[in-house]
């Protein structure tokens, strides 16, 4: 069974530092998902990262997948409050034509001003 | 921008009562999903589709079922709705290419009281 694993679970951090937000998966997969939800709200998607090495940026977000260690990285540039939000990973897993996403635990990501 | 609808967007109803939780999209998709989520929690998939006629069960065992008449309509019911089905469900699409992300509805949140 894939397991998807964030962490931190908690981040509360001062505007204008940096920090990284980490997720472990269990099992082989090229394709990986960020997605940001306020509270309340839905999803939104940030980055899609699709091969080893691959690494995505927008504005103080960047994302990268190391696919042989089974790990992506959500690295946060000089944070703004605006940033704060829960950010969840998710794995893209296909097995015999199905195809499904497992989500991790989710990062509630607080910026203090 | 993502075209895909959910109503209601809140619901409090009692127990023993039967409800359809409406989902729809307007992008072709040949892929919907349904996810449930509690508060601040991760997100688990209950059922999928991959057209017409096509609905499987996801991960996460659910009382509920799906139907898939039409592309772009992927209903919810839930025959006898009980205080443990309380919590936000979230409707998504996907399409075919390898690149493309699952798109969220606003979700529904559901009170069964």
């Amino acid at each position: 069974e894939l397991k998807v694993e964030q962490n931190p679970l908690f981040l509360s951090m001062q505007e204008g530092k940096n920090y990284t937000i980490y997720c472990n998966y269990s099992t082989t997969s090229d394709r990986l998902y960020w997605y940001r939800q306020d509270p309340g709200k839905s999803l939104e998607s940030l980055f899609v990262l699709l091969s080893n090495g691959a690494v995505k940026q927008e504005g103080r977000l960047m994302a990268s997948l190391d696919t042989k260690a089974r790990l992506s990285t959500l690295h946060i540039t000089a944070a703004v409050h605006d940033l704060s939000a829960t950010y969840f990973c998710a794995v893209y897993i296909s097995n015999f034509g199905n195809e499904k996403l497992t989500f991790g635990t989710g990062t509630r990501l607080t910026i203090i001003p | 921008e993502a075209d895909i609808y959910q109503t209601p967007r809140y619901l409090v109803i009692g127990t023993g009562k039967k409800i359809t939780l409406e989902c729809s999209q307007t992008m072709g998709h040949d892929k919907m999903y349904w996810y449930q989520q509690d508060p601040g929690m991760e997100l688990h998939l209950i059922h999928y589709s991959y057209g017409v006629n096509s609905t499987e069960k996801g991960d996460l065992s659910s009382e509920s079922t799906v139907s898939r008449i039409r592309t772009e309509h992927f209903p919810l019911t839930l025959e006898s709705a009980r205080p443990s089905h309380t919590s936000q469900y979230l409707c998504a699409s996907g399409g075919t290419l390898r690149t493309d992300t699952q798109y969220f509805g606003p979700g529904t949140r559901l009170t069964v009281l």
